[in-house]
């Protein structure tokens, strides 16, 4: 069945560091979401990539789409506290309407 | 407010109760679903409802019964509940295209504690 996963389940860096999560779909994605959860909160939608090798900014964060479809990558540059949470990515298969969410990476940021 | 209310925030029952959990989106959207959240563990979809029809039922057990009485209302109605049941459940709406891109507007959860 369809799998997708995240690379690390947790990271804790230093204020001003950078961070990347890494997700993998055992199948190629059409599309693939990211999702910011804040400690007590709720999934908040980041961003959507769709076309191969597809590369999007916002701000200090750079999310990836890879060149076959099946991987994802969102990098934080320089972070800051307001930046802790858990990112899911969730991928769509080609047919259907589901997303199937990653695991989650928990970011912790020490001032 | 993400336009998506959930209701309770927090809920507590015995395994031999009967409640309900309920969403509302003011979002206009023609799409709802209910996940479920536990610790360690992926997003789980558990249903969704596209124009108030449920099209995914993605293997949870009958003691969840869903309802979905217009596009705007779903509900989660719980019963025999288990321990492990206990979970944070999530409501989410989206509005459908032809593309199938459905962003995902997420309800702040009905955090449940089975006993």
């Amino acid at each position: 069945g369809q799998q997708v996963m995240q690379i690390p389940q947790y990271q804790h860096v230093q204020e001003g560091e950078d961070f990347t999560t890494y997700c993998n779909s055992s199948t190629t994605l059409s599309n693939i979401q990211w999702y910011k959860q804040r400690p007590g909160g709720h999934p908040v939608f980041l961003i959507q990539l769709v076309k191969s090798g597809e590369v999007k900014k916002q701000k200090r964060l750079t999310f990836q789409f890879g060149e076959a479809k099946k991987n994802s990558s969102l990098h934080i540059t320089a972070t800051q506290t307001t930046d802790v949470g858990t990112y899911f990515c969730a991928g769509k298969p080609p047919t259907g309407n589901q997303f199937y969410f990653g695991t989650g990476t928990s970011l912790t940021v020490i001032p | 407010e993400t336009g998506v209310t959930q209701t309770p925030r927090h809920l507590v029952m015995g395994m031999t109760n009967k409640k309900s959990l309920k969403c509302e989106q003011h979002l206009g959207h023609n799409a709802m679903y209910w996940y479920k959240q536990s610790a360690k563990k992926p997003l789980e979809l558990m249903f969704v409802y596209s124009l108030e029809e449920r099209v995914e039922n993605n293997s949870v057990p009958s003691r969840f019964s869903p309802e979905c009485p217009n596009s705007s209302h779903l509900f989660l109605h719980l019963h025999t509940l288990q321990p492990e049941d206990s979970a944070l459940y999530l409501c989410a709406s989206s509005q459908e295209n032809s593309l199938g891109a459905n962003v995902l507007t997420f309800g702040a959860g009905s955090r449940l504690t089975v006993l």
